[in-house]
């Protein structure tokens, strides 16, 4: 079983949809949890960053976390074309070593 | 603005041939990594390094070899090209765990085909 759980998919919503990615963990000593978006061709950026439990919200994104689940998951509102990207969860104990999800592809159709 | 920069965006190799993969860093990071990135697997360490002529194995460190003789310059090496090397292969540098939330500044990636 991998440390870190996400569904590759595709997944594909109309524009303006509300968009769920989620992720699953088995360590409960992972603390510091992160979201990260590749555009086609491109490297990962950090687009969210949560420390611990709870929610954190930015713009159109929001970041939950819930340790009693291991479960983490990354909302986007009024979801635009420029949002297609692949998604990459992330986190790890505060040492450097950061584990990844399998990256979920995410297609807004206009 | 931070950057990090892989020499070759796009490489074709034989197999048994010797690939050098560069990475350089402008941010003064100490922390530098090789990550492998493969559809449905996600994103792998290779190699990592805190320090110069520092280095440590990742999760998949067979076939590689890494090599960091300046702070801002860390080597991707595969000794002998194999088919199940051709990946997309990113570079990342970070600050240290000190001042460090985890952020990884990543670079554009090489994708290498090995033949």
């Amino acid at each position: 079983q991998k440390e870190v759980e996400q569904d590759p998919g595709p997944l594909s919503v109309p524009e303006g949809a509300i968009v769920s990615l989620n992720c699953t963990y088995s360590n409960s000593a992972f603390q510091y949890f992160m979201w990260y978006r590749q555009y086609s061709r491109k490297g990962p950026e950090l687009l969210m960053y949560t420390y611990s439990s709870g929610n954190k919200e930015d713009g159109r994104f929001t970041a939950q976390v819930d340790k009693s689940s291991k479960y983490i998951s990354l909302f986007i509102r009024d979801s635009q074309p420029s949002d297609s990207a692949t998604y990459l969860c992330a986190m790890t104990k505060g040492a450097q070593k950061l584990v990844f999800g399998q990256g979920t592809r995410l297609t807004i159709n206009p | 603005d931070v950057k990090v920069t892989q020499s070759s965006r796009y490489l074709v190799k034989r197999t048994g041939e010797k690939v050098f993969l560069e990475c350089v860093q402008d941010m003064d990071h100490e922390n530098m990594f090789w990550y492998r990135q493969d559809p449905g697997l996600g994103l792998r360490l290779i190699y990592f390094s805190y320090d110069v002529k520092m280095k440590e194995k990742g999760d998949i460190p067979e076939g590689y070899s890494v090599s960091r003789e300046k702070k801002e310059r860390f080597s991707l090496i595969l000794e002998s090209a194999s088919t199940n090397q051709t990946s997309m292969y990113l570079c990342a540098s970070s600050l240290p765990d000190r001042s460090n939330t985890g952020e990884l500044f990543f670079g554009e990636g090489s994708r290498l085909t090995v033949l």
